[in-house]
């Protein structure tokens, strides 16, 4: 199947600093990724669709200028979180999807777990 | 993307066949039916997905209802590798809404 790579995996960052999660299609080209939050025990919720080329489109109550995505290419997008507290620690998922060719099936990546400290 | 309401949770003993039901009454004609499904800690991964047809793969099986607003994916024999949520939603290719939105799933508990 399709595969989609995240990373870091896991990172720690003191409270203040800016943190960049990378997120590649390596086998198909995506024109949309999705990023997505979970909390532990919680459902996905998803935050913004990266737009290759083009601004991303934030749900409602995520702070854009906050959670910074860039959609430089068709396989690389990256979601920077800006003056990171600990509250925003979090499970942070990125997925994408080759289109309807393949009945619009959705890859995720590995997720990258955020510890804000 | 259309609504899908799944079972909170459901149990099952290894190696025995489970069904996990999802219905999606306000399907529309070009909604593909996808099952996902999350691992402790992990991003979810794809299971299997299907339109009108039941469909197999080595994971599991899908079966889709007549009038396609429920669906069932089947493990054929559950696993404790298999404990993880299942999310089943709906995947529109005709253009339309395409934001992949997801409930909570239903948390599939094995006991050995």
């Amino acid at each position: 199947g399709a595969v989609v790579s995240q990373h870091p995996s896991w990172v720690i960052c003191k409270s203040g600093t800016s943190v960049k999660i990378e997120c590649r299609s390596l086998d198909f080209q995506a024109t949309t990724m999705f990023w997505y939050r979970q909390f532990p025990k919680q459902s996905l919720m998803l935050m913004a669709t990266s737009n290759e080329g083009s601004k991303a489109t934030y749900e409602q109550g995520v702070e854009k200028d906050k959670f910074l995505i860039n959609h430089a290419s068709l396989t690389l997008s990256t979601l920077t979180v800006t003056s990171a507290h600990p509250e925003d620690s979090s499970f942070y998922i990125c997925s994408a999807s080759p289109g309807p060719i393949s009945g619009n099936t959705i890859y995720f990546g590995e997720g990258s777990w955020l510890t804000v400290v | 993307d259309a609504k899908t309401t799944q079972p909170n949770s459901m149990e099952s003993n290894e190696e025995e066949p489970v069904h996990l039901p999802c219905n999606h009454s306000t399907i529309s004609g070009t909604d593909y039916i996808h099952w996902y499904r999350q691992l402790p800690s992990q991003g979810p991964e794809y299971v299997i997905h299907g339109l009108t047809s039941n469909v197999n793969n080595r994971m599991a099986s899908l079966a889709i209802a007549e009038d396609r607003k429920s669906s069932t994916l089947i493990l054929h024999r559950a696993t404790l590798r298999d404990a993880a949520v299942y999310y089943c939603i709906l995947r529109d290719v005709s253009g339309g809404s395409y934001i992949p939105t997801f409930g909570r799933g239903t948390s599939l508990i094995v006991h050995p």
